[in-house]
């Protein structure tokens, strides 16, 4: 099972909104409405943001939003913040177990 | 608060085997399907190994069947995953995380680091 793609980097100033893209195919990202993203700053464990494509954990942030469409999953950060500098990685069901995606460098400029 | 915590990461040369342990706590343990994703270093995420609640079935990363084996003792609130014939490539510090929903990493441990090095 391939990696699902995510750019290497992306970048936007504070108060900006920034969306980071995931494309899969239709065997994984297409095939099911399971797709999560995590936020992980360097040295610490993954935290999740997202899950089943666009819901929320509970007491998860609102400038965090989630999308599909066809085999390309979203994920959109809002009022961004210095804090929200991090590496986003995406991952989907894939029927047995879940594929990542290479993950995507967030810098606040 | 649900936590996890992994223990067992060493130095180990090639071809060596090496068993890591995660404790959980804060939730029931049994009613969860629980997974392994290494990191290595500099890289991204890669799913491991995932194991059902009753422990009946079990799914592995191509690259590491018939090497890694995952377990769990729910009466302990313990996930285990034993791995043999180690190779460089499996450098890596490795999660344990809560499955919720399922393929959904709700809760991960800080992580333990293996490294295979002559």
């Amino acid at each position: 099972q391939s990696a699902l793609t995510q750019p290497r980097s992306v970048a936007g100033s504070p108060g900006q909104s920034v969306t980071i893209s995931c494309t899969g195919t239709y065997s994984d990202i297409g095939a099911y409405n399971y797709v999560s993203w995590y936020q992980q700053h360097p040295g610490r464990a993954p935290k999740l943001l997202i899950y089943d494509v666009k819901k929320r954990p509970s007491g998860g942030s609102t400038r965090f939003s989630g999308s599909k469409s066809g085999n390309t999953a979203s994920l959109t950060i809002s009022g961004l913040q210095t804090g929200d500098e991090a590496d986003y990685y995406c991952g989907s069901f894939v029927g047995t177990n879940t594929v990542f995606g290479g993950g995507t460098t967030l810098t606040v400029l | 608060e649900d936590q996890l915590m992994e223990s067992g990461g060493d130095l180990v040369q090639p071809g060596g085997s090496l068993t890591l342990s995660c404790s959980g706590s804060g939730f029931t343990f049994s009613y969860y399907w629980m997974s392994w994703v290494r990191q290595a270093p500099g890289k991204g995420l890669e799913w491991v190994a995932n194991i059902r609640q009753d422990g009946s079935e079990k799914y592995y990363l191509d690259s590491v069947k018939a090497r890694f084996t995952i377990s769990r003792d729910n009466a302990k609130r313990s996930l285990n995953l034993e791995m043999n014939n180690l190779r460089a490539a499996d450098t890596a510090v490795y999660y344990c995380a809560k499955e919720n929903p399922r393929a959904t990493f709700e809760i991960w441990g800080r992580g333990t680091v293996v490294t295979v090095s002559p």
